[in-house]
């Protein structure tokens, strides 16, 4: 399996700010990396796909990169709804595996 | 519109088999390239892929659970059902399907259903 480490597990953050959260693949990947946003008792929300592209309606403050085994997820500036939990996952292979998630916090 | 919901027990007991249901809309299983997955989280841990099944037929499993999952279609009825045998509390968690697709490769969840909790406990 490819494990998937994210970090930080937690972050606080102040609206406004510019946040980055790193997600590293044991191994390379492809940039067949996904982004989602999690809100208490809601199902996960795709955000970003292709370690870069944005889903449709998700807002342009989020933004990703990376390539071959490390990526990341930048918010530009928070937003009052950003403050969630994020978690990564490989669609590279089989099993697909999600990081244990960045849960982002109010300062 | 493409929308995605899971039914089943809430409660089941240790040792016995659970069985859920994905009832989906707004897309066919006959399509090329659609497929249906089966995620869960425990209470207040990460997300865990479970198994997948494409409109050929193609079925992907997590290898630690392997021998205890088994997804299939209904495309006439527009479902998935994942069955998961010997229970045990530790499978207690919130279960989603979820819409992807793969055409050149495969590609990540852009449609979740809602989820269902199932409690494994005597």
């Amino acid at each position: 399996d490819i494990q998937m480490t994210q970090s930080p597990s937690s972050l606080s953050a102040s609206v406004g700010d510019r946040v980055t959260i790193t997600c590293r693949a044991s191994q390379g990947i492809s940039n067949s990396l996904a982004w989602y946003q999690q809100k208490p008792g809601k199902a996960p929300k795709l955000l970003l796909y292709a370690a870069s592209r944005l889903e449709s309606g998700v807002p342009s403050r989020f933004s990703g990169s990376g390539s071959g085994t490390d990526y990341t997820l930048t918010i530009s500036s928070l937003q009052p709804e950003d403050f969630a939990t994020y978690y990564c996952q490989q669609y590279y292979s089989t099993p697909q595996t999600f990081g244990q998630g960045t849960k982002l916090e109010i300062k | 519109q493409i929308t995605l919901k899971e039914s089943g027990p809430t409660l089941v007991k240790p040792t016995q088999t659970l069985t859920l249901t994905c009832t989906f809309s707004g897309f066919s299983l006959s399509t090329s390239g659609v497929g249906v997955g089966w995620i869960r989280q425990p209470p207040g841990k990460a997300l865990e892929w479970l198994a997948l099944i494409y409109w050929n037929d193609d079925k992907r499993y997590s290898p630690s659970l392997k021998s205890r999952l088994t997804i299939t279609k209904d495309t006439s009825k527009n479902q998935v059902v994942l069955t998961m045998t010997n229970m045990d509390p530790v499978d207690t968690a919130t279960y989603y399907c979820a819409h992807s697709r793969r055409f050149l490769a495969p590609e990540p969840f852009d449609y979740w259903g809602q989820g269902t909790l199932v409690t494994v406990s005597s």
